[in-house]
């Protein structure tokens, strides 16, 4: 089957750094991504890693551990506009044209003053 | 920067009656995809679209769902007879380049209540 765990809820202060962690059990793994959701708007697109180590995109920044089903999103500088629910994806292929991605529950981040 | 464009944002029908939820990718893109969110649950993919047909398609995606690509541009997810379960977010997504080396971008998507 396939599982990804993410944590349901974390707090953090404007300013500080904050690391929003993801593992994963999927077969077919060719990606991991990392989507922002503000409530009752899309997902939007932060950062993808398809090998090992660290990809940084500003103030995000994501890293991959395949041989451990393992994945963080970094956020830093944290602003209150950066409350939402973070969302992390594992793109799968099935031998066919198209690579669909299987969503976690998403982490509900709370940027406090 | 090129976005991908859902209409309506917002349908409320009767169950039992049909409804489509239209899409427009970002032009040259080449893969397609269509995923739902229940209000509270995780995003879950509904189905893909290559080349003019279905790729890939989850068990959510029964005798009652049906896409089409009728012309260059738009991406239709059609609901034959509408259920109270099917109330849910549906966001579409394309995708571009090479197999598998971008990401999928989303739509605003559109909110569908089934009463």
């Amino acid at each position: 089957g396939q599982n990804i765990d993410q944590p349901t809820e974390m707090t953090a202060t404007e300013g500080a750094i904050v690391q929003i962690n993801c593992t994963y059990q999927t077969s077919g793994f060719n990606g991991l991504f990392w989507y922002q959701q503000h409530a009752g708007e899309a997902p939007t697109f932060l950062s993808y890693n398809v090998l090992d180590g660290l990809e940084e995109k500003g103030r995000f920044s994501s890293f991959l551990s395949r041989s451990k089903g393992y994945s963080y999103l970094l956020l830093k500088e944290l602003q209150m506009k950066d409350s939402a629910s973070y969302l992390c994806a594992v793109r799968v292929v099935n031998g066919g044209a198209t690579n669909k991605l299987i969503f976690g529950t998403g982490t509900l981040l709370a940027v406090q003053p | 920067e090129p976005e991908v464009t859902q209409t309506p944002s917002h349908q409320v029908t009767q169950m039992g009656q049909e409804v489509i939820l239209r899409c427009v990718p970002i032009s040259n893109h080449l893969y397609f995809y269509w995923y739902r969110q229940i209000l509270g649950q995780k995003v879950e993919f509904l189905v893909s679209f290559y080349n003019n047909e279905i790729s890939e398609k989850s068990e959510i995606f029964d005798d009652q769902f049906s896409v089409e690509r009728p012309d260059g541009s738009n991406f239709t997810l059609k609901i034959r007879s509408t259920k109270l379960e099917d109330s849910a977010m549906y966001f579409c997504a394309s995708e571009g380049g090479f197999y598998g080396q971008q990401p999928q971008h989303f739509g605003d998507g559109t909110r569908l209540s089934i009463l």
